[in-house]
């Protein structure tokens, strides 16, 4: 079982509150990434880090913000929630040096911005 | 660059039915190849996975083969049950550990008693 973090599971803002998602793992991992899934399920990297004081930018746009200050977390930040906002977000993780790399998600977190 | 294909759904199967899920995909060199499983309402797990050429994945009933020869992982159950329905998503690894993963578009499979 993945030991990977993410709160609160479930949210339901007004339009221009800021919000802050949760991220934290206890695997030691370097590596984490934020996914944006929407409601037809593909899922979309928008933010990864390598490791501490990296940040970048993934494939699809976002007008999210994160921070890596210590390693076990990866928060993401929205300044001003808009309705276009509202998705599931889901957070991972992966030892890119271990024997297989593979990735371990949290149990997301539904965004519904009103 | 990288790219994974994957059938549409939804598929819908009775129970113990068999499971046939396609997936194709591009890269360059030899990657790694996932399939991740999504239940309602929770985050992807990993249901199997493949690291090389002939590999063959298995878990929980589920199987899938690397052929690199045909660039494919489909994934298939010989009888499936009502908890099996989820959402799959086949997945690869570049073969540089620090690449990121690409992930195809998700079937979901419902299974009916």
């Amino acid at each position: 079982e993945a030991d990977i973090y993410q709160t609160p599971r479930y949210l339901v803002i007004g339009t221009g509150k800021k919000i802050t998602l949760e991220c934290s793992q206890t695997m030691g991992h370097d590596k984490m990434y934020w996914y944006q899934q929407d409601p037809g399920m593909e899922l979309h990297l928008i933010h990864y880090s390598y490791g501490v004081n990296s940040t970048e930018k993934g494939d699809l746009s976002s007008e999210s913000t994160v921070s890596r200050i210590r390693t076990e977390h990866f928060p993401l930040t929205l300044e001003s929630a808009r309705p276009s906002h509202t998705s599931q977000y889901l957070c991972a993780s992966s030892d890119p040096s271990g024997s297989t790399g593979e990735l371990f998600f949290g149990e997301g977190s539904r965004l519904t911005v009103l | 660059g990288n790219s994974v294909t994957q059938m549409e759904g939804p598929v819908t199967l009775s129970e113990e039915a068999f499971l046939t899920i396609n997936c194709t995909y591009t890269a360059t060199g030899y990657p790694s190849l996932f399939w991740y499983v999504q239940y309602p309402g929770e985050g992807l797990q990993l249901l199997l996975k493949a690291t090389k050429a002939d590999d063959k994945g298995s878990n929980k009933g589920f199987e899938a083969t690397y052929r690199k020869e045909t660039t494919s992982f489909h994934l298939e159950k010989g009888s499936v049950q009502v908890s099996d329905s989820a959402v799959y998503f086949c997945a690869l690894r570049g073969y540089n550990y620090g690449q990121n993963f690409v992930f195809g578009p998700g079937t979901r499979l419902s299974v009916l008693p």
